[in-house]
């Protein structure tokens, strides 16, 4: 069975700084892996998908790499504004055709 | 695309009452996720479609829930009798296959809270 864990759990950072979120998965057999965006009260906003081929992925400032031999996908965040403050989410799918989903990292950028 | 659709987004309901939810998923997707979100569980699959078909409802809580879909745009989530501890947001999602590489999307959640 897949388990996801993301590091840390929560992360408060001054506005402007570049900050790195980690995920990390127990299978390494994906197809893909996807992170999301949710904010409070809110549905879950795809930001990026990057398939089990790839090495990295880029939208805006957003950038996730993929090492799936090793388990690990990171997000970075270049130049962190107020408007980024939220919960990410990163969910490999795998067997079964299945989105696992690990804890989230609850992000606030202060202005 | 209006993108994926549930309703109701909030239900507040007393307990034993059925309780039915909705999703519209995004033309053309073939494979249909019900996920519930809770503070202490996170978010958790319930039950997969893929062409229609249930493919994988191991995280089905107990016989009180079900799910179907008659067709390629419509699903429902059933639980009947409710109970306080089913308070919870349930999420639709669809998407392609997924060897077609294609992304889940999302529909906002309907809120459920049984009294």
């Amino acid at each position: 069975k897949q388990e996801v864990t993301q590091i840390p759990a929560a992360l408060s950072v001054p506005e402007g700084e570049n900050l790195v979120l980690n995920c990390s998965f127990t299978d390494s057999a994906i197809y893909n892996l996807q992170w999301f965006r949710q904010d409070p009260g809110k549905g879950l906003t795809s930001l990026l998908l990057i398939q089990s081929s790839q090495r990295e992925q880029t939208s805006g400032r957003l950038n996730a790499s993929l090492d799936k031999s090793s388990g690990r996908s990171t997000l970075y965040i270049a130049a962190s504004q107020p408007g980024d403050s939220a919960t990410y989410l990163c969910a490999p799918r795998g067997a079964g055709n299945m989105l696992t989903f690990g804890g989230g990292t609850r992000l606030m950028v202060k202005p | 695309d209006a993108g994926v659709i549930q309703s109701p987004r909030h239900e507040v309901t007393e307990m034993g009452q059925e309780v039915t939810l909705r999703c519209k998923p995004i033309s053309g997707h073939n494979s249909l996720f019900w996920y519930r979100q809770t503070m202490m569980r996170g978010l958790e699959l319930l039950i997969y479609f893929n062409n229609n078909v249930p493919i994988d409802d191991s995280g089905m809580p107990e016989d009180r829930f079900s799910a179907k879909m008659p067709n390629a745009s419509f699903s429902t989530l059933k639980i009947q009798p409710s109970e306080p501890r089913d308070s919870a947001v349930y999420f639709c999602a669809s998407s392609g296959d997924y060897s077609w590489g294609t992304e889940a999307f999302f529909g906002q959640g309907t809120r459920l809270t049984v009294v």
